[in-house]
């Protein structure tokens, strides 16, 4: 099974910050990455498809690079509604979540 | 609109089986690269994906859970269905069902989970 590894598990930062999250998957995934918002007592939201794709909907201050195993979401300026949970996902061989990063007010 | 929603019991007692339902609108499986993903999350923890049912019906198990798990589609009243056979208190969670539109794409419509408490 492949494995997903985030980094960090918390960020601290504050409005306006440019942030990225680093995602790397045990094994290459080519671009078959998907990444999620989360709020608490809410379903996920799907923000970036096949690495770097935004969904649409999606502002475009979230970007999303990489291939094969390392993976990046970039949120230029964060804004006071991006404070949540993200998530990355493969879906090169079944479907794995990577353990989510807490971006919260710092 | 898609919309998809979650249904099934509140609370189920150990080895019980649980059987979840996803009705869902605005698609259907007749659109080639559509499947629909059950995905949980236990209170505090990450999101865990559990099975995955194909347009072309094929079907797909999380390696941890396969022995318990069992999908299944009903295309005339737009649902799928999942079992999870002897249930644990480990296993509750909070448990979503979302829609992929195709091959490439993400899970880009979810429904609003349905929370599941095992206990006896």
């Amino acid at each position: 099974d492949i494995q997903m590894t985030q980094s960090p598990s918390t960020l601290s930062a504050s409005v306006g910050d440019r942030v990225t999250i680093t995602c790397r998957a045990s094994q290459s995934i080519s671009s078959w990455l998907a990444w999620y918002q989360q709020k608490p007592g809410k379903a996920p939201r799907l923000l970036i498809y096949k690495a770097s794709s935004l969904q649409s909907g999606v502002p475009s201050r979230f970007s999303g690079s990489g291939s094969g195993t390392e993976f990046t979401l970039t949120i230029s300026s964060l804004q006071p509604d991006d404070f949540a949970t993200y998530y990355c996902q493969q879906y090169n061989s079944d479907w794995t979540f990577g353990q989510g990063t807490r971006v919260e007010i710092k | 609109q898609v919309t998809l929603r979650e249904s099934g019991p509140a609370l189920v007692k150990p080895t019980q089986t649980l059987t979840l339902t996803c009705t869902f609108s605005g698609f259907s499986f007749s659109t080639n690269g559509v499947c629909v993903i059950w995905v949980r999350q236990p209170p505090g923890k990450a999101l865990e994906w559990l099975a995955v049912i194909d347009w072309d019906d094929d079907k797909h198990y999380s390696t941890s859970l396969k022995t318990r798990l069992t999908i299944s589609k009903d295309t005339s009243k737009n649902q799928v269905v999942l079992t999870m056979t002897n249930m644990d208190p480990v296993d509750t969670a909070t448990y979503y069902c979302a829609r992929r539109l195709g091959l490439l794409d993400g899970f880009d419509i979810w429904g609003q989970g349905i929370m599941v408490t095992v206990s006896s």
